[in-house]
């Protein structure tokens, strides 16, 4: 089982559509969790830190669920300028490096 | 915030030659760097962990003799491709990490696109 899966994506929606990308890891002890947006030919950025409570910003919304190992960003009234691929990365703990999931590709259509 | 800036953006050089793309943490230091690798449609592939004043830990499948890295200050890492081959073409990411408590948020380059003729 690889350390971090994502949806495998495409995701094709309309503007306005709400889409949810979902993320599990393997390692429980993991400590922190991220979501980064990279944009074609440029470098990844962050986009919010997931905590265990939960936390909104804007139309993004982050969950995580350490029970089930499972960590979800939800994207209301989608833009165009949504359209990128979404990373999930996990901290996991005793300062390993920092470990990427596949990403997940949205496009955003007029 | 942080920032992390690479140089240069875009390269083009010839079979065989050898290419040096630096990693600068501009107002924050650094002991710690990593260097990526990313092809079209691929995701990142961490190449290795770049040590200031040490060497560098270099991921498994990854020539430690091809893509040298040098970390000599607390601001600057360098990755250096020698003999560079059409295959060597991609996307080389640098990151640094700003450690706060028992957490930390990566910060990347802008990214260096390699192009081997």
């Amino acid at each position: 089982r690889k350390e971090v899966e994502q949806d495998p994506g495409p995701f094709n929606v309309p503007e306005g559509a709400t889409v949810a990308f979902n993320c599990t890891y393997s390692n429980s002890a993991s400590q922190s969790f991220f979501w980064y947006r990279q944009d074609c030919r440029k470098e990844p950025k962050l986009l919010m830190s997931v905590y265990s409570s939960g936390n909104e910003d804007g139309r993004f919304t982050a969950q995580l669920n350490r029970a089930s190992q499972y960590i979800s960003l939800l994207i209301r009234d989608s833009k165009l300028s949504d359209s990128a691929t979404y990373l999930c990365v996990v901290d996991p703990p005793y300062g390993q490096n920092f470990v990427f999931g596949p990403g997940t590709r949205l496009s955003v259509l007029p | 915030g942080a920032v992390v800036s690479q140089h240069p953006s875009w390269v083009i050089c010839k079979s065989g030659t050898s290419v040096k793309i630096e990693c600068r943490s501009l107002d924050f230091q650094a002991t710690t760097m990593f260097w990526y690798r990313q092809f079209p449609k691929q995701s990142l592939m961490l190449m290795a962990t770049s040590n200031e004043g040490s060497k560098a830990t270099y991921e498994q499948g990854v020539e430690k003799d091809k893509f040298l890295i040098n970390h000599a200050s607390l601001t600057l890492s360098t990755l250096t491709v020698t003999s560079a081959h059409p295959e060597d073409s991609s996307f080389y990411i640098c990151s640094a990490r700003v450690v706060a408590g028992n957490t930390g948020e990566l910060f990347f380059g802008e990214g260096s696109r390699l192009t081997v003729l």
